[in-house]
């Protein structure tokens, strides 16, 4: 179990350019989430998948975000025409969630990709 | 409507002493589940402790245990004899039932715990 990977850890854009993160879950876990947390904040939830399927996609996923998991492996976050306001921390997660483990089964969090517009 | 609130945004506690973190929820649905996350200064969510809606006994993990009272809808993290590595935001998180098909998790804003030597 070598724990979910992020990359890159740090990025900074200008404002205008557009940013891809990736994240490596946990290899056998099925579910796959984005988060974005910023400074002094808890973590907002963001999008979902399940294997390579986008179930959930947050309010707060304006239409210049987009995410993909193909293959049902690794997923990535695009944000195309950045602003400011995307400054924040970007952190993916997995678990492994099947009927019986719906309620106990935790997140495993990455370190997050920390993300600034200049 | 928040859902998860966490009225201390510091805290401040002798090394070796116990604290306890407050965390109150809101939720009409019967089954869910209430998680403790760590995050220290590099960022990564550490998984900390997990309690049931169902469960009867509060649940522990060596130096956390969680203080679950179902009436008044709290979840106060406890962590006893606190070392300097406890030093970090803590965040409570809930699972409702109504997203058990995604298993998000909602997280409240968090509260910083700093400890001193």
């Amino acid at each position: 179990d070598t724990g979910v990977s992020q990359d890159p850890r740090h990025k900074i854009t200008k404002r205008g350019q557009n940013v891809t993160f990736r994240c490596d879950p946990i290899s056998e876990h099925n579910r796959l989430y984005w988060y974005r947390q910023t400074l002094g904040q808890g973590p907002e939830f963001l999008t979902y998948f399940q294997n390579e399927a986008q179930l959930e996609k947050s309010r707060l996923l304006s239409d210049r975000f987009s995410a993909e998991r193909p293959k049902g492996s690794f997923s990535t976050l695009e944000i195309q025409r950045t602003e400011q306001g995307d400054s924040a921390m970007y952190l993916c997660a997995s678990s492994l969630t099947d009927r019986g483990s719906a309620w106990n089964s935790p997140l495993h969090f990455g370190n997050g990709t920390r993300l600034t517009v200049t | 409507a928040q859902k998860i609130t966490q009225t201390q945004p510091g805290m401040f506690v002798q090394e070796k002493e116990a604290v306890t973190l407050d965390c109150t929820y809101d939720t009409s649905d019967q089954s869910y589940g209430l998680f403790w996350y760590k995050q220290p200064s590099s960022g990564e969510m550490i998984f900390l402790i997990y309690q049931g809606s169902y469960d009867e006994q509060n649940a522990t993990e060596g130096r956390y245990s969680l203080n679950f009272q179902k009436a008044r809808k709290s979840a106060n993290l406890v962590i006893s004899a606190s070392q300097l590595g406890d030093s970090a935001m803590y965040f409570c998180a809930m699972r409702e039932a109504l997203s058990s098909n995604t298993g998000k998790l909602i997280f409240g804003q968090g509260t910083t715990l700093q400890v001193k030597p």
